[in-house]
């Protein structure tokens, strides 16, 4: 069963610092891993997408990585904003019978003081 | 990217009611979609997984009798919540997933439900 873990659950940082987010996953068996970000009340906004293939996605000021074999992924944000404030989640797309399914972390919960 | 929408954003329902949630594949046609609930400051949480034209297969712990899925056609899921309480109130959110080549899944907004 599919594993993924979130390090750390909480990060406050001053404005303009960079700053690392973990994700681990225990079956290396995976499509794909996306990176979400969750505003307080709302719904999801995919940030990053990274096929198991790949070894990183660039956006803007976000970079992810993906070391399929060690389990491993990190999503990097240089020059963070009062903006990128939020709850960061890290979810990984598995081979099912059906299809595919999401397993997600628990979240790191981001604050980034102005 | 493709678009799934869901209907209504937020609806407030008293004890003892049914509600029902659309999930809607705007661009693409899923045969799976997921719904997943989310309860204050946690994760998403697996409900189900929503078949086109089958039964839906849940998770182990969630109620089929309370949580009735129906995937009527390549674009549409409903959850339906049964004879609702205050702890059923929560964030529900469903997705669908591309198939081949990305297997990308893509997220509706979200329900707020709130049981009084």
């Amino acid at each position: 069963k599919q594993e993924v873990t979130q390090i750390p659950a909480a990060l406050s940082v001053p404005e303009g610092e960079n700053l690392v987010l973990n994700c681990s996953f225990t079956d290396s068996a995976i499509y794909n891993l996306q990176w979400f970000r969750q505003d307080p009340g709302k719904g999801l906004t995919s940030l990053l997408l990274i096929q198991s293939s790949q070894r990183e996605q660039t956006s803007g000021r976000l970079n992810a990585s993906l070391d399929k074999s060690s389990g491993r992924s990190t999503l990097y944000i240089a020059a963070s904003q009062p903006g990128d404030s939020a709850t960061y989640l890290c979810a990984v797309s598995t081979p099912v019978t059906s299809g595919s399914r999401l397993t997600f972390g628990e979240g790191t919960q981001l604050t980034v003081n102005p | 990217g493709a678009v799934v929408s869901q209907h209504p954003s937020r609806v407030i329902c008293k004890s003892g009611t049914s509600v029902k949630i659309e999930c809607r594949s705007l661009d693409f046609q899923a045969t799976t979609m997921f719904w997943y609930r989310q309860f204050p400051k946690q994760s998403l949480m697996l409900m189900a997984t929503s078949n086109e034209g089958s039964k839906a297969t849940y998770e182990q712990g969630v109620e089929k009798d309370k949580f009735l899925i129906n995937h009527a056609s390549l674009t549409l899921s409903t959850l339906t919540v049964t004879s609702a309480h205050p702890e059923d109130s929560s964030f529900y959110i469903c997705s669908a997933p591309e198939v081949w080549p990305t297997y990308e899944q893509y997220f509706g907004p979200g329900t707020r439900l709130t049981v009084t």
